[in-house]
């Protein structure tokens, strides 16, 4: 148990569907990542939330929509994704903030399939 | 865009053996990190290099750093069916966000 949790761990979603996905975490920490990971491609940086606030947008089209209530939760948004979004999700923390980002802790990952 | 780049793509070893991956960034780093992803899963930080620091250890990992090549290398001794998993470095840039590698595929055979 990474302290990181991820829901749900697998999705499959047709194009005109709207999804979330959940990550929370129980570390305290004050830094909240999306990555995307694709196969054979590195891991790609979405979103970044440092206490609370969004401090990274990664060129992500806006059909990913993110959003951090408090400082413990971070949703990913989907609507009208394409086949090409299918991939693996994960949500990651640090106690850092992002000018000092120190270690991150991972959840398992969302396996996301687009049809 | 991509900072750290790790070689070899894919390795395969006996289980007893040793195993280096290198990776090799572009720019100034604050840090450096490498990770490992076993197959379908979140990723695990193994360990942490700053940048005025040129070797560190912990258990049978030994990473190096060298700021003037802009390389680094993880080095696993005595591996382990279970040491199996994709190794990632990542590294963190002044007041940047930590970016990935494409990482090394290990496979030990038992």
């Amino acid at each position: 148990e990474t302290g990181v949790t991820q829901t749900p761990r697998h999705l499959v979603m047709g194009m005109t569907n709207k999804k979330s996905l959940k990550c929370e975490q129980h570390l305290g920490h004050n830094a909240m990542y999306w990555y995307k990971q694709s196969a054979k491609k590195p891991l790609e940086l979405m979103f970044v939330y440092s206490l609370e606030e969004r401090v990274e947008n990664n060129s992500v089209p806006s059909r990913f929509s993110p959003e951090c209530p408090n400082s413990s939760h971070l949703f990913l948004h989907l609507h009208t994704l394409q086949p090409e979004d299918s991939a693996l999700y994960l949500c990651a923390s640090s106690p850092g903030t992002v000018a000092n980002t120190g270690e991150l802790f991972f959840g398992e990952g969302s396996r996301l399939t687009v049809l | 865009s991509q900072q750290g780049e790790e070689d070899p793509q894919a390795l395969s070893i006996q289980e007893g053996e040793n195993a280096t991956m290198n990776c090799s960034y572009k720019t100034s780093i604050n840090n450096l990190q490498w990770y490992r992803q076993n197959s379908g899963r979140g990723l695990v930080h193994l360990i942490l290099i700053r940048s005025n620091e040129r070797e560190k250890h912990s258990g049978r990992l030994r990473v190096t750093l060298d700021t003037s090549k802009k390389s680094s290398s993880l080095l696993i001794t005595a591996s382990r069916a279970a040491d199996t998993a994709s190794y990632f470095c990542a590294t963190d840039s002044y007041g940047n966000k930590l970016v990935f590698g494409a990482g090394t595929i290990l496979r030990v055979k038992s």
